[in-house]
């Protein structure tokens, strides 16, 4: 079975500056793709960006960037230039839709809890 | 014009009791699923069903069945309702096939379930 990892229960940033959140996972597939989703106060559930495993680029979504390392099983979550509303609960999340029934279901971290400081 | 909705946002409730939560999405997905939240905010499948196949995660006791009317709706109908059931409970829908975005779940706004 497939696990992640988010090392960082809480993190903190000053507004205007770079964060990195970490997410670590195990798998022995080679094909399957990442997720982070953001959970701010109102508690909805928010998808901030993508990763396909084929492909080496990383993935970038506006202020949101991706470092992704499959070889380390790594995908760490950049958010450049810190704003307010981006204070939320940050999920790692794991999928693989290529292994047969259930594979559409993701496999979260426990989250990191980042809050930016103004 | 929400994606995903859920009915209703709180629930409190006492032991024993029988509820269900409904959900709906709007954006055509053909596969949904049901998370619950814990009071730690871990996030764990319980569902995830298309009009093919319902998988269900085997911790999941037999008092939660989801029921699928349509392909729009997917329902979560909980008997002889725990202490232990209080947590979030979250609907999301996505879309297999070819498209650029499969795979990406849409979220419901969740469903914050307390029992008494």
């Amino acid at each position: 079975a497939q696990t992640v990892t988010q090392s960082q229960p809480e993190m903190s940033v000053q507004e205007a500056e770079t964060v990195t959140l970490s997410c670590t996972y195990d798998t022995s597939e080679s094909n399957y793709y990442l997720f982070w989703y953001k959970q701010p106060p109102s508690r909805q559930m928010i998808l901030v960006i993508r990763q396909e495993a084929y492909k080496q680029q990383n993935a970038t979504e506006n202020r949101f960037s991706v470092n992704f390392q499959k070889a380390a099983k790594s995908f760490s979550l950049k958010i450049s230039d810190s704003q307010l509303g981006d204070t939320a609960m940050y999920f790692c999340a794991f999928m693989n839709p290529y292994s047969g029934a259930g594979s559409y279901q993701l496999t979260f971290g426990k989250g990191t809890k980042l809050s930016v400081i103004p | 014009d929400t994606a995903v909705s859920q009915t209703p946002k709180y629930l409190v409730t006492q032991m024993g009791n029988d509820k269900s939560i409904k959900c709906e999405q709007n954006l055509g997905h053909d596969t949904m699923y049901w998370y619950k939240q814990d009071s730690k905010k871990f996030l764990k499948i319980m569902f995830s069903y298309n009009n093919k196949e319902l998988i269900i995660n085997e911790t999941v006791p037999n008092r939660f069945s989801p029921k699928s009317p349509d392909k729009a709706h997917l329902n979560l109908h909980i008997n002889s309702l725990e202490l232990g059931d209080s947590a979030v409970y979250f609907c999301a829908s996505s879309l297999a096939g070819y498209s650029s975005s499969r795979y990406e779940q849409y979220f419901g706004p969740g469903t914050r379930l307390t029992v008494t």
